[in-house]
């Protein structure tokens, strides 16, 4: 049983559209990771948030904490063609890490 | 910068052999972790280590076994593989408190 859910499992949009990720978990985290994969390499870290109701902005994407620290999104404004990638949320308890099932987006040029 | 290094990239086994995962981070971190990833369930942990000399069972640990030799290198073991054990394996290393974890590439096993 997976201790973080992510919606979409699967994302294809055009180019220039909005998208938004979600990240849903049951569980209280002390903070939340957001990861980008590319094929046949290791994730890499985007962003922590780790205040409930925390909004971090990352050029075109937006990444908010929710504010009982269970949930979290992922926002990009004007999608382009490198944005795509797997992308994972990650809950922080302690010195472990839960992932989340991750979230396939491709951007058609 | 090196980072995380695992070693092989590529593996194919017959049912029963068996294998080490090897695994080396040169950023002096405490922490580091064995991860495997198949299609749809996103990273799920096999062991971890939170500092030289510790080890301690994650979410799916029955096949595996695991050696902290050193801070540096913490190394993977399956006994006697099996065909669920074909997966994408990843080690990774952290610093303390909310450091994000760093991945090696993985190591892509396919048992038959």
């Amino acid at each position: 049983t997976q201790l973080l859910e992510q919606s979409p499992q699967f994302l294809s949009i055009q180019e220039g559209e909005n998208l938004t990720v979600y990240c849903n978990s049951s569980s209280v985290f002390s903070s939340l990771q957001w990861y980008r994969q590319e094929p046949g390499e290791g994730p890499v870290l985007l962003v922590t948030v780790v205040t409930g109701g925390e909004v971090k902005k990352l050029k075109r994407l937006t990444f908010q904490f929710g504010d009982a620290r269970k949930d979290s999104s992922l926002h990009i404004t004007a999608a382009q063609p490198g944005d795509t990638g797997l992308y994972l949320c990650a809950g922080v308890r302690g010195n472990q890490f839960y992932f989340g099932t991750g979230t396939s987006l491709t951007v058609i040029p | 910068n090196a980072g995380v290094t695992q070693t092989p990239k590529f593996q194919v086994l017959k049912t029963g052999q068996s294998m080490t995962l090897q695994c080396a981070q040169d950023m002096n971190h405490n922490s580091m972790y064995w991860y495997r990833q198949d299609p749809g369930m996103g990273l799920r942990l096999i062991y971890y280590s939170a500092s030289e000399g510790t080890t301690d069972k994650g979410e799916v640990p029955n096949g595996y076994n695991v050696s902290r030799l050193n801070k540096r290198e913490f190394s993977l073991r399956l006994e006697s593989a099996a065909p669920s054990q074909t997966s994408v394996y990843f080690c990774a290393s952290s610093d303390e408190g909310t450091s994000p974890l760093h991945f090696g590439n993985g190591t892509r096993l396919t048992v038959t």
